[in-house]
């Protein structure tokens, strides 16, 4: 089946432990994305890409990182440096049509992390 | 800054009753304009976009919106609602290439028998 899968779908660390949050899409999408959603905030953007090997911070990408080596790959890093990392994050995916912007976009189920 | 408004973030409704989620948006060009909901335990889903031509466009499980230019608006209707209707609902926007989704902060909807 096409879709993104996000792995794993919990976790919990240790609170100055980095960690790393998978996604990965086989829709022949070129944009990815990474949504942190917290209750009562809806979804903040906290990195994205358009093309591999180029992203570009969102709102909330303080103490965060990606890459994009591949294209049906974006993993998320919640580093030591992120002072609320307890949330659920979303992947999501789209195409880009030039001149007209950004298509529908599918998301993963989503990883929750849980900092103790 | 550019934003998405939502503007009732808990909706409380009668089966059968009519729905209205107001969304405002403050981007000032062209846009792509977004509905999603989120049922109880599941991921996101579409329920209807706008992209350009006719504003008034119809989604799944007999929703539609209404692109209204001059108010900055995409408001979401269902004209009688369901108990499976109970979700948290999202309008989110594009403003063009090179830009991401821009989601507002949702309304909780909940259907009571």
């Amino acid at each position: 089946d096409g879709g993104i899968t996000q792995s794993p779908k919990y976790l919990f660390r240790k609170e100055g432990q980095n960690v790393t949050l998978s996604c990965e899409q086989n829709l022949n999408h070129d944009a990815m994305y990474w949504y942190r959603q917290d209750p009562g905030q809806g979804l903040r953007l906290i990195y994205y890409s358009q093309i591999v090997n180029d992203f570009q911070k969102g709102d909330i990408a303080e103490g965060y990182s990606v890459s994009r080596e591949k294209k049906e790959s974006f993993p998320l890093t919640v580093t030591s440096a992120q002072k609320n990392p307890t949330a659920f994050y979303l992947c999501a995916s789209s195409i880009v049509v030039t001149g007209k912007g950004t298509g529908e976009l599918f998301f993963g189920e989503g990883s929750r992390l849980t900092v103790l | 800054a550019q934003s998405v408004s939502q503007h009732n973030h808990h909706v409380i409704l009668s089966e059968a009753a009519s729905l209205e989620l107001g969304c405002n948006y403050s981007y000032g060009g062209t846009v792509n304009l977004f509905w999603y909901v989120q049922y109880p335990g599941q991921h996101l889903q579409l329920l209807l976009k706008y992209f350009s031509g006719d504003p008034l466009v119809k989604g799944i499980k007999g929703f539609e919106a209404e692109f209204i230019k001059s108010k900055f608006s995409f408001n979401l209707r269902k004209p009688s609602v369901q108990w499976s209707d109970t979700a948290e609902y999202f309008c989110a926007v594009n403003a063009g290439s090179g830009y991401a989704l821009n989601f507002g902060k949702g309304t909780s909807l909940l259907v009571t028998p």
